[in-house]
């Protein structure tokens, strides 16, 4: 079943511009994750967060958690071109030995 | 040092043949996860092994499928008498620790693509 719900479900944005994107999941989680998916690709891991940590960077990256509204946002700052791809949540918990993944955002950056 | 090696990348199977994809993991990754991904769509789990071992095959059919991960050789997940909805791409992703540790990430391979025709 699936764990996240990815909103918005699709984005498109201009180069240097900010992109959003929010993940709402339903059960007791230890970590979330975020991956990115370029077409036809594998997945690739941005950035873990733990359930008792609010907030983390990485680089251009930006995470937030805030487990009591079982949610969290992935922020990318002055976006690029390059940052066109697929975005997933996936969240793991101490009682289950895989990773739930979200129903993604598909991002647009134009030049 | 390799990544995730699946293989085939494409794979093109008629109604009731079977398909067969393969999975190396990290070199050192004893967890092995097996995903699959319809168009447009995010991933679904269908099992986790480890070696010689099934941990967890909640996301897979009763039928039709199955998975392996011996102790020498790749991880196999295995579709016979294929049918049109068997069509998606198959990840597998290997991880270094046990993701109920709550710091383990998983390493994704390029997908195998089955097309049943």
């Amino acid at each position: 079943s699936q764990q996240g719900e990815e909103d918005p479900q699709a984005l498109s944005i201009q180069e240097g511009e900010n992109a959003t994107m929010n993940c709402s999941y339903k059960t007791s989680i230890n970590n979330l994750q975020w991956y990115r998916q370029n077409s036809g690709r594998g997945l690739v891991h941005l950035i873990l967060i733990r359930s008792n940590e609010r907030e983390k960077h990485s680089g251009r990256l930006r995470v937030t958690l805030d487990t009591s509204k079982k949610s969290s946002s992935l922020l990318i700052t002055a976006s690029r071109a390059a940052d066109t791809a697929s975005y997933f949540c996936a969240t793991g918990s101490y009682n289950t030995d895989k990773l739930i993944f979200g129903t993604g955002t598909r991002l647009q950056v134009f030049p | 040092n390799a990544g995730v090696m699946q293989n085939p990348r494409h794979l093109v199977r008629r109604r009731g043949q079977e398909a067969r994809l393969r999975c190396s993991p990290v070199k050192g990754h004893s967890h092995v996860y097996w995903y699959r991904q319809l168009p447009e769509e995010g991933l679904k789990f269908m099992v986790y092994l480890q070696k010689e071992n099934i941990i967890d095959e909640s996301g897979m059919p009763k039928e039709r499928f199955s998975a392996e991960f011996p102790k020498e050789g790749p991880s196999i997940l295995r579709i016979q008498q294929v049918v049109r909805g068997d069509s998606a791409a198959y990840f597998c992703a290997s991880s270094l620790e046990l993701l109920t540790g709550g710091t383990g990430e998983l390493f994704f391979g390029e997908g195998s693509r089955l097309t049943v025709l």
